[in-house]
């Protein structure tokens, strides 16, 4: 069975700093990965996803999510914070028609 | 393009009644998922439909259900409510079924029972 791990409950960061949220996976095959964000009394929306190439996937919004094999690893990234970015980010993975979250991390942007 | 549109937004039940939430995909969508998001059980898989045929199911028991219309409009059911089922509904649309394709998220109808 497949599973993600998101291993911070929160993430604070100045604005215009760099961030990173962190999710490791646990797949048998070839992953197939999501990130979402979710704002307040929002559904989730889409950032980027992973399927096959490029290790470096880019997304919406400035995002970008690095994907690493051998670490087992797809971390989310953005160079520069915005206060606006300040939501709950879910890393999944697609198994059987269904994805799967990990438990979420909240990210809050310092002005 | 119009996104997800799911109804109501916020619903409250007692114990024991029964509630139909609605889904209305993306034009041209023809998968919908439904997701059960609670503080502590996270975001959980219900069940997809597509083609209105459910294609795979979560582990929730029976008081759960659906059904997808020609139309790929989708209505979840819950049967006889208990507090524990309090939490967002969400649901999610994707042009196809199976791996690799994005879902596109409603904004979630959230039932409080009470």
């Amino acid at each position: 069975a497949q599973s993600v791990a998101q291993p911070e409950d929160q993430v604070n960061v100045a604005e215009g700093n760099p961030l990173t949220v962190k999710c490791t996976y646990s797949v048998s095959g070839n992953p197939y990965l999501f990130w979402y964000a979710q704002y307040p009394n929002r559904g989730l929306q889409f950032l980027l996803k992973y399927i096959t190439g490029d290790n470096l996937v880019k997304g919406s919004y400035g995002f970008e999510a690095e994907f690493n094999k051998s670490q087992t690893s797809f971390h989310l990234k953005k160079p520069s914070a915005l206060v606006s970015d300040s939501a709950w980010y879910f890393c999944a993975v697609m198994g059987r028609r269904a994805l799967t979250f990990g438990s979420g991390t909240r990210l809050q942007v310092q002005p | 393009k119009a996104g997800v549109t799911q109804t109501p937004r916020y619903l409250i039940k007692t114990r024991g009644q029964q509630v139909t939430l609605s889904c209305s995909p993306i034009s041209g969508h023809r998968s919908v998922s439904w997701y059960q998001q609670t503080p502590g059980q996270g975001l959980q898989f219900l069940f997809e439909y597509f083609s209105e045929t459910q294609r795979n199911k979560g582990n929730f028991p029976g008081r759960f259900s659906g059904r997808q219309f020609s139309n790929s409009r989708s209505e979840m059911n819950v049967s006889t409510l208990e507090l524990g089922d309090s939490a967002l509904y969400l649901c999610a649309s994707s042009p196809s079924s199976g791996a690799g394709g994005e879902a596109f998220f409603g904004q979630g109808t959230r039932l409080t029972v009470v």
